[in-house]
């Protein structure tokens, strides 16, 4: 199926443990991108990518590390987590990452 | 840091009525967005209007930009139960390609 697609859509997960989000896009764009969204603070941004193999930081790096090495492919792993980063994460992707975003539908996580 | 910050947080209206939210951001744009989030949702994009227009329409969607005052709302007009989600505007942050979004505000359309 075409568009944007996250997994997994929920997870729980311990303190301590690494976890890995998915997100596959069938566009061939170039730009995506991952934010987290809580309460109080909307969404922000935490890394992004303008091209396979090229990623940069966002607002909320810290703690977690990206990779792109397919154009539709770019996972979010957390390598040990902790329970601030409890949040829904959502996926995005713009096809020249100038104007707008379609985003996934999110992937709920939450640590203990 | 936020750029953009949405203003009311809420919003409660009876279905028919129109809705105003406004946004205000902080430093110059070359656009903003606005984008809509059904509860559970991914958001998803409804307008843009760029730095050099001061009104755009979208079917029954309104959006007013005044870069003097740093400000942007967003009007819905003859609301519908449909219209019920959360809105967020999103600018530029120290790039074009990184947009940044507001903490939205939540939209409840009384049948």
């Amino acid at each position: 199926d075409a568009g944007i697609t996250q997994s997994p859509r929920y997870k729980i997960t311990e303190t301590g443990r690494q976890v890995t989000l998915m997100c596959h896009q069938t566009w061939s764009h170039s730009y995506m991108f991952w934010y987290r969204q809580d309460l109080g603070h909307g969404l922000r941004l935490i890394y992004y990518s303008a091209a396979a193999d090229i990623t940069d930081k966002g607002e909320v790096p810290d703690g977690y590390v990206v990779s792109r090495s397919k154009t539709e492919n770019f996972p979010l792993t957390l390598e040990s987590a902790t329970r601030s980063q409890t949040s829904v994460y959502f996926c995005a992707s713009s096809r020249d990452g100038r104007v707008v975003l379609t985003f996934g539908a999110g992937s709920r996580l939450t640590v203990l | 840091s936020q750029q953009g910050e949405e203003d009311p947080q809420a919003l409660s209206i009876q279905e028919g009525e129109n809705a105003t939210m406004n946004c205000s951001y902080k430093t110059s744009i070359n656009n903003l967005q606005w984008y809509r989030q059904n509860s559970g949702r991914g958001l998803v994009h409804l307008i843009l209007i760029r730095s050099n227009e001061r009104e755009k329409h979208s079917g029954r969607l309104r959006v007013t930009l005044d870069t003097s005052k740093k400000s942007s709302s967003l009007l819905i007009t003859a609301s519908r139960a449909a219209d019920t989600a959360s809105y967020f505007c999103a600018t530029e942050g120290d790039s074009s390609y990184k947009l940044i979004f507001g903490s939205g505000t939540r939209l409840l359309v009384r049948p």
